[in-house]
């Protein structure tokens, strides 16, 4: 089955500053990658996802990129905020073989502080 | 349009002890899945229904078990509770069945076993 590692586990940015978060996945299969983002007291939130036919997608400041043939994908987060602290997950899923959102598999997350 | 609902928020058994925890979906959505968050295993799938069926089922003991009924409610339940067990529980509702959905979470069930 597919497994997915993320790196780091924790990261601390000044405010202003980028921050990266990487993950790896063993289902060369898999095709469809969420990131969530959970803030403290709440579940996990989609904040931007991207499937195995694009190579990258921006929504105003956050980015996603994903290189299939390394197997890995990674969240950039440009002019970092306080309100951008919180655990991100990466997620992997093979949707065409029987997957579904509903069974995604999630990295340990990272949790991302924004010191101001 | 309300949030996916969970409850009880917070709840604390014995070992040994059994559990249910309810979650209702967002209106209309019909696939409510179920993950267990602990510090250090992250998210983990335990199960998920679609329609009153489970369709995909996570690599958990069958102490866990889950049901869903025909309003998309769900349930799940854990048997013969261990210290293991302590976590958050999330459940998720999506209103799509193909890849194009999102999952929404509600704020979870905090499990304290003693």
């Amino acid at each position: 089955g597919e497994n997915v590692e993320q790196h780091p586990s924790t990261l601390s940015v000044q405010e202003g500053d980028s921050a990266v978060i990487k993950c790896t996945y063993s289902d060369s299969a898999s095709n469809y990658f969420p990131w969530y983002k959970q803030e403290l007291g709440k579940g996990p939130q989609l904040i931007i996802d991207i499937r195995s036919n694009v190579g990258e997608k921006k929504d105003q400041r956050i980015a996603v990129t994903l290189n299939k043939t390394a197997k890995h994908f990674s969240l950039h987060i440009t002019e970092t905020q306080p309100e951008d602290s919180a655990v991100y997950f990466c997620a992997a899923i093979n949707m065409n073989y029987g997957g579904s959102q509903g069974n995604l598999i999630f990295g340990k997350g990272t949790k991302l502080s924004v010191k101001p | 349009k309300a949030g996916v609902t969970q409850t009880p928020r917070y709840l604390i058994k014995t070992r040994g002890q059994q559990v249910t925890l309810s979650c209702s979906p967002i209106s209309g959505h019909r696939s409510v899945s179920w993950y267990q968050q602990t510090p250090g295993q992250g998210l983990q799938f335990l199960f998920e229904y679609f329609s009153e069926t489970q369709r995909n089922k996570g690599n958990f003991p069958g102490r866990f078990s889950g049901r869903q009924f025909s309003n998309s409610r769900s349930e799940m339940n854990v048997s013969t509770l261990e210290l293991g067990d302590s976590a958050l529980y999330l459940c998720a509702s999506s209103g799509d069945r193909g890849p194009t959905g999102e999952l929404f979470f509600g704020e979870g069930s905090r499990l304290t076993v003693l």
